[in-house]
């Protein structure tokens, strides 16, 4: 079984700086999807970027980032930039490779960190 | 293309009683996901529906079923409610072939009194 777990329940960060969060997980398998999501006060899990563990380029999509080191099975996420718009919770989530077995691509997620982002 | 909504936003409940929550998928998505998110949690695998079968089951009871519709719309429902229960309840879909970009509605709140 996999586990994935957030450390920092809670962080905030003056807007336009940077702020990373943490997440490790464990695992048996090799080949994997990492991700992380936002969830705003509106409750809709919003996806904000994925890495596909076989790939070793870390993803980057604009002003977010991810620091993916595979043996230390450690994934944090960097807001550069930081928006008002950042404040909400973020979850780290974990998926098993479809090839890897198994019918189902379930999302195992961490208990979360909430940012707060302040003017 | 429209997202993938669910109703009702908010639902209150009494112990022992039952209930039905319903995921709209988004357009053209064949395979549903229910998770469980209690207060302060991260959200928790219920099950998954493909082509209208249930293809995989997290930790939960029986009490816990589902459905799958021709149309790839779905319902979730739950018997016996009991108050830990109480939790809000997301529906993702995604295409199986894409299984990584999963999209999630807003959830139901599920209150049980």
């Amino acid at each position: 079984a996999q586990t994935v777990t957030q450390s920092q329940p809670e962080m905030s960060v003056q807007e336009a700086e940077t702020v990373t969060l943490s997440c490790t997980y464990d695992t048996s398998e090799n080949n994997y999807y990492l991700f992380w999501y936002k969830q705003p006060p509106s409750r809709q899990m919003i996806l904000v970027i994925r890495q596909e563990a076989y790939k070793q380029q870390n993803a980057t999509e604009n002003r977010f980032s991810v620091n993916f080191q595979k043996a230390a099975k450690s994934f944090s996420l960097k807001i550069s930039d930081s928006q008002l718009g950042d404040t909400a919770m973020y979850f780290c989530a974990f998926m098993k490779h479809a090839g890897s077995g198994g019918s189902n691509y379930k999302l195992t997620f961490g208990k979360g960190t909430l940012l707060t982002v302040n003017p | 293309e429209t997202g993938v909504t669910q109703s009702p936003t908010h639902l209150i409940k009494t112990r022992g009683q039952q209930v039905t929550l319903r995921c709209s998928s988004q357009s053209g998505h064949n395979t549903v996901s229910w998770y469980q998110q209690a207060l302060g949690q991260g959200p928790q695998f219920i099950f998954q529906y493909y082509r209208e079968e249930e293809n995989g089951r997290g930790n939960f009871p029986p009490r816990f079923s589902g459905l799958q519709f021709p149309n790839y719309s779905s319902e979730l429902n739950v018997n016996a409610l009991e108050l830990d229960d109480s939790a809000l309840y997301l529906c993702a879909s995604s295409l199986r072939q894409m299984n990584t970009e999963a999209f999630f509605g807003q959830g139901t709140r599920l209150t049980v009194v």
